[in-house]
């Protein structure tokens, strides 16, 4: 199994309501990773998890909330967004953060517009 | 710091003809090179990558890229283009010699494959 499985694939949500985002993977990958792209722009980063534990928090605002709770899964919890947070959320996974070498398996995406 | 250059927005090549995507990166230590391939509303897909060894590294799909250290470019090649492979290309690199890097992409390269 070489897949990262994101649901759902698309979401509507209002800027007061409270969503979540699943991603899940089953290769063993102990990094596992958050991006948002916007249209026709490369992925950005916001968050990595080594060993479940968050690693990397790219000055993401607190309306993201990620968590992962065990190796397979990591989830991003949405509050209070705003209609610029509209985009496309990859969530990816690769064997290793530190090790360099590794290519990033990603899943298909979550479209999220907010209105 | 690390960064990755892709000079051409868009490429157009007609089926069936040679095509090269264009890609240079600045890394102050061992570049670790990526190429990733993005079609429409889906995640990004890994084609091929440079870490060590031969300068020519073949990938999926028929993809090649060549690592040219003096002119700090990894060019993606195709020999005969097919038009399923129009589609958004990521270059991307990481600084090998720095633990807990990560990815940084390009800006990306459209490539539009006509009949």
């Amino acid at each position: 199994d070489t897949e990262v499985t994101q649901t759902p694939k698309h979401l509507v949500m209002g800027m007061t309501n409270k969503k979540s985002l699943k991603c899940e993977q089953h290769m063993g990958h102990r990094a596992m990773y958050w991006y948002k792209q916007k249209a026709k722009k490369p992925p950005e980063l916001m968050f990595v998890y080594s060993y479940e534990k968050l690693s990397i928090n790219e000055s993401v605002p607190s309306r993201f909330s990620p968590e992962c709770p065990n190796s397979s899964l990591l989830n991003l919890h949405l509050h209070a967004l705003q209609p610029e947070d509209s985009a496309l959320y990859l969530c990816a996974s690769s064997q290793g953060v530190w090790q360099g070498r590794d290519e990033a398996f990603f899943g298909q995406g979550t479209r999220l517009t907010v209105v | 710091a690390q960064s990755v250059a892709q000079p051409e927005d868009q490429v157009n090549v007609a089926e069936g003809n040679p095509l090269t995507v264009k890609c240079t990166y600045s890394v102050s230590g061992n570049p670790y090179l990526f190429w990733y391939v993005q079609y429409p509303n889906r995640g990004l897909q890994f084609l091929l990558k440079y870490i060590t060894g031969d300068n020519l590294v073949k990938g999926s799909y028929g993809f090649e890229a060549e690592f040219n250290k003096s002119q700090t470019s990894f060019h993606l090649k195709k020999p005969s283009a097919l038009v399923s492979d129009s589609a958004l290309y990521f270059c991307a690199v990481r600084d090998g010699n720095n633990a807990g890097n990560m990815l940084t992409f390009g800006g990306g390269t459209r490539l539009m494959v006509k009949p």
